[in-house]
């Protein structure tokens, strides 16, 4: 396993609903991301924390909304989302100042119907 | 931001050939590069970055190269196999911090 582990895999949701997105590093990193694939826009970064602070919100809908209770956990929370937003979320971790890699979950594959 | 290019969008080359991916930054103050590969249905994963006080890296049939001055970075991948077909992304990262990606190459290797 990669050490970054997300929940769930799959998600079904209904422009109604809320539902939350999870992310759980165990390689002790300081900062982790969110991550929006799809089609159009490969690898585009939504959200940054470092140290449990938000540093970067990358021009993302209010709909979207993360939380970072501690350093090992971030969360995405969704609620009256498009079938545009329908796509791989994908979290990251890395350890900055060492300028080392960031390492991916495994995603959760979203779609809104 | 940092604003990361990459191109080609798609290769296709015969196996044994090799493939080069190029990727542009806009950042001068960005000194990590990492290169991801990512197989159909599985996450990004590296499999080489270069650091600004380095011009070259090599591990094994891949390499890369960094041109600080005119801010862009290549892939090379030499004597390519199928089992390397997969989408490549590029980044750039300041230590490790808000890595930007490019859009991605997808390569083909034909046997």
């Amino acid at each position: 396993e990669t050490g970054v582990t997300q929940t769930p895999r799959h998600l079904v949701m209904g422009m109604t609903n809320k539902k939350s997105l999870k992310c759980e590093q165990h390689l002790g990193h300081n900062a982790m991301y969110w991550y929006k694939q799809s089609a159009k826009k490969p690898l585009e970064l939504m959200f940054v924390y470092n140290f449990k602070e938000q540093t970067e919100n990358n021009s993302v809908p209010s709909r979207f909304s993360p939380e970072c209770p501690n350093s090992s956990h971030l969360f995405l929370h969704l609620h009256t989302l498009q079938p545009e937003d329908s796509a791989l979320y994908l979290c990251a971790s890395s350890q900055t100042g060492d300028g080392t890699e960031a390492f991916f979950g495994q995603g959760t594959r979203l779609t809104v119907v | 931001g940092e604003n990361v290019e990459q191109h080609p969008s798609t290769l296709s080359v015969q196996e044994g050939d090799s493939a080069v991916i190029k990727c542009t930054y806009s950042d001068s103050a960005s000194n990590y590069f990492p290169w991801y590969k990512q197989e159909l249905g599985k996450r990004p994963q590296l499999i080489i970055d270069i650091r600004s006080n380095v011009g070259e890296k090599k591990d094994q049939r891949i390499a890369v190269t960094l041109n600080k001055t005119a801010k862009h970075f290549s892939l090379h991948i030499t004597e390519t196999q199928p089992e390397d077909s997969a989408v490549y992304f590029c980044a750039a990262s300041i230590t490790g911090n808000q890595f930007y990606f490019g859009t991605g190459t997808s390569l083909t290797v034909i046997p």
